[in-house]
């Protein structure tokens, strides 16, 4: 069965420094791999994908992700952290197996930008 | 502007009302999809559909029902509400990929509380 799984219910850091937040995954075959953050009170937004070709995607916001196939692992990463990137993070990786191409979810992770 | 809509934003009713969430997209996307996110945040997929009169069921077990009479409109509909059945509703949409592999695009969710 595929799967993914965010380790860190939560994620804290200072305005400035640079964040990551965990995401791997279990798929057989090949996985496509997505991100997507959730403000408050808002659904989801897509942030980047990865279904192909270079390790790091670069999406929007500034953030990017590491595609690491030896340690199964996409984290979502930015160089420098906004108060505004505070939010609710989904990894997701799609479902090839069942049910159209639906998508599996992480957790999430409730990363917080302290200024 | 192409984009996807829900309404209500909230809603808070009493036990054994009928009610009926709406959704609406006008990207053209082929498949439109259900997710149910309880207060510890994941998502789960209660139904989705491929296209114009065709509906599945996901993972999750809901005594929901949905129709689709129409490309743009994805309707979700509760019989009889209970408090069971309080969480948030996400409705996303994306173009049909066989073969490659769209991110799904989502509403702003509807927020549901049964007394």
């Amino acid at each position: 069965a595929q799967s993914v799984a965010q380790p860190e219910d939560q994620v804290k850091v200072a305005e400035g420094n640079p964040l990551t937040v965990k995401c791997t995954y279990s798929v057989s075959g090949n996985p496509y791999l997505f991100w997507y953050v959730q403000y408050p009170n808002r659904g989801l937004q897509f942030l980047l994908k990865y279904i192909t070709g270079d390790n790091l995607v670069k999406g929007s916001y500034g953030f990017e992700a590491e595609f690491n196939k030896s340690q199964t692992s996409f984290h979502l990463k930015k160089p420098s952290a906004l108060v505004s990137d505070s939010a609710l993070y989904f990894c997701a990786v799609r479902d090839i197996e069942n049910q159209g191409g639906k998508l599996i979810f992480g957790q999430g992770t409730e990363l917080s930008v302290k200024p | 502007e192409a984009d996807i809509y829900q309404t209500p934003r909230y809603l808070v009713i009493g036990t054994g009302k009928k009610i009926t969430l709406e959704c609406s997209q006008t990207m053209g996307h082929d498949k439109m999809y259900w997710y149910q996110q309880d207060p510890g945040m994941e998502l789960h997929l209660i139904h989705y559909s491929y296209g114009v009169n065709s509906t599945e069921k996901g993972d999750l077990s809901s005594e929901s029902t949905v129709s689709r009479i129409r490309t743009e409109h994805f309707p979700l509909t509760l019989e009889s509400a209970r408090p069971s059945h309080t969480s948030q509703y996400l409705c996303a949409s994306s173009e049909y990929d066989a073969g490659t592999y769209n991110e799904q695009f989502f509403g702003p969710g509807t927020r549901l509380t049964v007394l």
